[in-house]
C-alpha cells in the first residue's frame, strides 16, 4: 500500500480482556515504532523495532504490553489484562533506517470499558 | 526530567503570520521536528531542524537555538486548512521523540 496502514481502526472491549492492534509500515521501511496518544497530549513511545528486533522497548508502561514484528515488517501490539487507563490512540509509524521523516499510520482507537 | 513546552491554543486570522514557539529540556539533543495533525488523523512531517539557524520550506519555517533550548514554527500567508495542531518533538540520546502535547491553531476568517 501507498501508507502506513493500522487495524482495526477502533476497538472496544471490557476491562481484563486481551486485545491486538496490528501495523502494516510503508514497503521497504525498517524502522517501526509505536506510541499511543491521548486526548490533548502528544504522542508518548512505547517501542521501536530496527527489522525484527526491539531495539528499544523502554515505552512500554508494563508486562502487560507486548510487541512483535517476526519477519520484520507487520508488527503486532499485544495488550493483556486491559485496563480502563489503557484506552487511546494507539499510532504506529515507520520510516528508512536512517531518516529523519516518520510516517504515521491512521491510528487504533482503544475503548476499555 | 525531559519537558517539552508549547502554547495549548493559539488562535489567527486567515491570510496572516503565526508563530508557535516550542522549549524543550531533554537528556540529549539529536534534532528537533515539527508535525501536524489535523483532528481525528495521524501526525504529518513539517520540519527538522539539528543545527542553529533557520530552516524554510515554503510557507513553513522552522528555528532553532541550541544553547536558549528554543525553536519556533513561523507559518504564513495562513489558510483555512492549517487549522490543526502542531507538534513540537525533540529526538533524545536514545534518539526517540519526545513530544510536546501540541499546539492547537484556530484559523478565522
Amino acid at each position: 500500500g501507498a501508507g502506513v496502514s493500522q487495524t482495526p481502526s477502533n476497538k472496544v472491549t471490557e476491562k481484563g480482556k486481551y486485545v491486538e492492534l496490528r501495523c502494516d509500515p510503508i514497503s521497504g521501511h525498517t524502522a517501526l515504532y509505536w506510541y499511543r496518544q491521548s486526548l490533548g497530549q502528544g504522542p508518548e513511545f512505547l517501542i521501536y523495532f530496527q527489522g525484527t528486533g526491539a531495539a528499544d522497548d523502554s515505552g512500554l508502561p508494563n508486562d502487560r504490553f507486548f510487541a512483535v514484528r517476526p519477519e520484520g515488517s507487520v508488527s503486532t501490539l499485544k495488550i493483556q489484562r486491559t485496563e480502563r487507563g489503557d484506552s487511546a490512540v494507539y499510532l504506529c509509524a515507520s520510516s528508512f533506517l536512517d531518516s529523519n521523516e516518520q510516517f504515521f499510520g491512521p491510528g487504533t482507537r482503544l475503548t476499555v470499558l | 526530567g525531559q519537558n517539552i513546552d508549547q502554547p495549548t491554543e493559539m488562535t489567527a486570522t486567515e491570510g496572516a503570520i503565526v508563530q508557535i514557539n516550542c522549549t524543550y529540556q531533554t537528556s540529549g539533543f539529536n534534532g528537533l521536528f515539527w508535525y501536524q495533525q489535523h483532528a481525528g488523523e495521524a501526525p504529518t512531517f513539517l520540519s527538522y531542524n539539528v543545527l542553529d539557524g533557520l530552516e524554510e520550506k515554503g510557507r513553513f519555517s522552522s528555528f532553532l537555538s541550541r544553547s536558549k533550548g528554543y525553536s519556533y514554527l513561523l507559518l504564513k500567508e495562513l489558510q483555512m486548512k492549517d487549522s490543526a495542531s502542531y507538534l513540537c518533538a525533540v529526538r533524545d540520546s536514545n534518539y526517540q521523540l519526545i513530544w510536546g502535547a501540541g499546539t492547537k491553531l484556530i484559523i478565522k476568517p
